[in-house]
């Protein structure tokens, strides 16, 4: 059980704009950078966020990352049929002394 | 440019240990860490552990302590992972990533470890 969560699912129309979740607490999310994965089944994980907001070269505008206390979200604007995938979020634990993952979330483009 | 190619798939049976490698190209080995993370089939993202390549310091998951060891050859410009008795819990893909700056910006291919009787 993961101690970031996760919906397990979300799902949005092409150009639509979608939120994804994580919660957690003050030893992880409330205290440390958020990461932001996209993972195509069958493939490795991609970085899509990191340092809570950052986004890597390459990684289009439409995604975005943003942190609250000891909540974090994920925002893909303008849907595609390519943004189809597992997205994970996340954080070191200072209590666990370890990075901790989300439970992943579904994304589907209806 | 940059890569991380590590090495095949694995069967072992129950008990045994398998060591993964990951050899790192197109950067400067000693620069940066390295993270293994493993996802059991069907299954989300684990974080196993990290090495400062640099150093070898390394930092495990609660989860994975005292079954798991990262370890580095500069010469090789390769880090290992290394999990001792194996259970069938323990069948997933493992992946290493780099981390340069705060962010994990390249991931090997993934191997495939099976552990089966």
């Amino acid at each position: 059980q993961s101690v970031l969560t996760q919906p397990p699912s979300a799902s949005g129309t092409p150009g639509q704009r979608v939120t994804i979740s994580c919660s957690g607490s003050s030893s992880n999310i409330g205290r440390n950078y958020v990461y932001w994965y996209q993972q195509v089944p069958g493939t490795a994980p991609k970085v899509l966020i990191y340092r809570s907001n950052q986004r890597p070269s390459g990684v289009p505008d439409r995604f975005a990352g943003s942190k609250s206390g000891t909540s974090a979200s994920l925002a893909i604007s303008g849907l595609r049929s390519e943004d189809e995938a597992d997205y994970y979020c996340a954080a070191w634990d200072d209590s666990l002394s370890g990075r901790l993952f989300g439970g992943g979330t579904k994304l589907t483009v209806l | 440019q940059v890569q991380l190619v590590q090495s095949g798939a694995e069967v072992k049976k129950p008990g045994a240990s398998v060591k993964v490698s990951c050899k790192a190209s197109g950067y400067t080995f000693t620069s940066s860490a390295m993270h293994w993370v493993r996802q059991a089939p069907g299954q989300g993202l684990e974080w196993m552990g990290w090495i400062n390549v640099g150093d070898s310091n390394t930092k495990y998951s609660q989860k994975c302590q005292g079954r798991v060891t990262l370890t580095r050859d500069t010469s090789a410009s390769t880090v290992y992972m290394e999990l001792n008795s194996l259970r069938s819990e323990d069948t997933a893909v493992y992946y290493c990533a780099r981390e340069f700056n705060g962010l994990d910006d390249y991931w090997g291919q993934g191997t495939l470890v099976t552990v089966s009787s």
